[in-house]
């Protein structure tokens, strides 16, 4: 089984600066998606960025980015510029490929991001 | 249609008592998704539906759930004879079919059994 480690419960970034969200996870697949999702304090869940574990190449939309390193399964998020609507739970999640037989995300704890005016 | 809708957004029930609730997912989407949060969790899955036929399980789905989506379109999760531990968020969400489709959420079902 798949699991997801998030080892930040809580981080705070000053407004403006940049700050960098860890996810590690495990699996002994080899095609894989990997999510980034926020949820405000409202409570919907709301996808950031994703990546398909076969591209190398990092996945970025916006002021988002993530940092994916397969060989150390690692997933960290990249919040530059951040803005007070930032504030959010931030959640890593796994998937696994239709192959697989499996639409299941598996997610990790949590880190509680604040943004400091 | 402005995204996924779970009814009702929060419910108080008595130990023992039985709960039902609702979720209406994005029009287009055949595929549908059941998830508890518990206070300082990631969500966990429940059980997964494609049109109407419910293909995946949870282990944490135990007998006292049942889901159902009987059209293909609106989904029900029971939980019959709730327990203190049942308390939690259950969220709901939808995505169309194809291998790298987005999930998207509703606002969540809080259950609070006392």
């Amino acid at each position: 089984a798949q699991t997801v480690t998030q080892s930040q419960p809580e981080m705070s970034v000053q407004e403006a600066e940049t700050v960098t969200l860890s996810c590690t996870y495990d699996t002994s697949e080899s095609d894989y998606y990997l999510f980034w999702y926020k949820q405000p304090p409202s409570r919907q869940m709301i996808l950031v960025i994703r990546q398909e574990a076969y591209k190398q190449q990092n996945a970025t939309e916006n002021r988002f980015s993530v940092n994916f390193q397969k060989a150390a399964k690692s997933f960290s998020l990249k919040i530059s510029d951040s803005q007070l609507g930032d504030a959010a739970m931030y959640f890593c999640a796994y998937r696994s490929t239709p192959g697989a037989g499996s639409y299941q995300l598996t997610f990790g704890k949590g880190t509680k991001l604040s943004v400091i005016p | 249609d402005t995204g996924v809708s779970q009814d009702p957004r929060h419910k108080i029930t008595k130990r023992g008592q039985n709960v039902t609730f609702r979720c209406d997912p994005i029009s287009e989407h055949n595929r549908l998704y059941w998830y508890r949060q518990t206070l300082g969790q990631g969500p966990e899955f429940l059980t997964y539906f494609q049109n109407e036929a419910q293909l995946e399980k949870s282990r944490l789905l135990s007998d006292r759930f049942s889901a159902e989506r009987p059209k293909g379109s609106f989904s029900t999760l029971e939980i019959q004879r709730t327990e203190q531990g049942d308390s939690a968020m259950y969220l709901c969400a939808s995505s169309l079919k194809g291998p790298n489709t987005e999930a998207f959420f509703g606002q969540g079902t809080r259950l609070t059994v006392v």
